[in-house]
């Protein structure tokens, strides 16, 4: 059965203060490996899907990194505006479309 | 704007009762999947639809039923309301990219 980790539960940082977040997975066959933020009482908004270990992918802030049996997502000197929950997802390879994901890091990041 | 809409988007039910929710994608494309997230949970795969048919389904009983029309939109139905069915519920469809994306959710209160 697919499953995903993800640590922290929780993490607080001071602005401009840069750290990652990790995703541990493991599948049957990696089709894809998803990024997602999600603000309080909304749904999912897509970051970043990678597809093969090595590969990376940046958008402002944030850099994902996959490997065979994680990734990490990177935020480098982050604002309050980054303040969210990261939710990492893994696709299997075959028909479904079917994510499963991890139960997410809480990000807080402090003026 | 991810061209993915759900409705309604808060909804209160009495336990027993039946509830439906609806979706719909700008995009037209041919799958449509829904997820359940618990609070402070990961979304959990209910089921995906491909061309009107099913053709996938996650860990939830049959109480839990879909359609999915010719315009793409769908709807998830789920009968015989229990109070653990409350959660946020979430469609989600491919944008002319190929990326999958989420709507905004319909909130479920089952009292």
């Amino acid at each position: 059965e697919d499953q995903v980790t993800q640590s922290p539960e929780a993490l607080r940082l001071q602005e401009g203060e840069s750290s990652s977040l990790n995703c541990s997975y493991t599948v049957s066959g990696l089709r894809g490996l998803f990024w997602y933020r999600q603000d309080p009482g909304k749904g999912p908004e897509f970051l970043f899907t990678l597809y093969s270990a090595g590969e990376e992918k940046e958008k402002e802030r944030l850099k994902a990194t996959l490997t065979k049996k994680e990734s990490f997502l990177h935020i480098t000197a982050p604002k309050p505006e980054d303040s969210a929950t990261y939710l990492c997802a893994v696709q299997a390879l075959g028909l479904e479309e079917k994510l499963t994901f991890g139960t997410g890091t809480r990000l807080t990041i402090i003026p | 704007e991810t061209g993915v809409t759900q409705s309604p988007t808060h909804l209160i039910k009495t336990r027993g009762q039946q509830v439906t929710l609806r979706c719909s994608s700008q995009s037209g494309h041919n799958t449509v999947s829904w997820y359940q997230q618990a609070l402070g949970q990961g979304p959990q795969f209910i089921f995906q639809y491909y061309r009107e048919e099913e053709n996938g389904r996650g860990n939830f009983p049959p109480r839990f039923s879909g359609l999915q029309f010719p315009n793409y939109s769908s709807e998830l139905n789920v009968n015989a309301l229990e109070l653990d069915d409350s959660a946020l519920y979430l469609c989600a469809s491919r944008d002319a990219t190929g990326e999958l994306f989420f709507g905004e959710g319909s909130r479920l209160t089952v009292l």
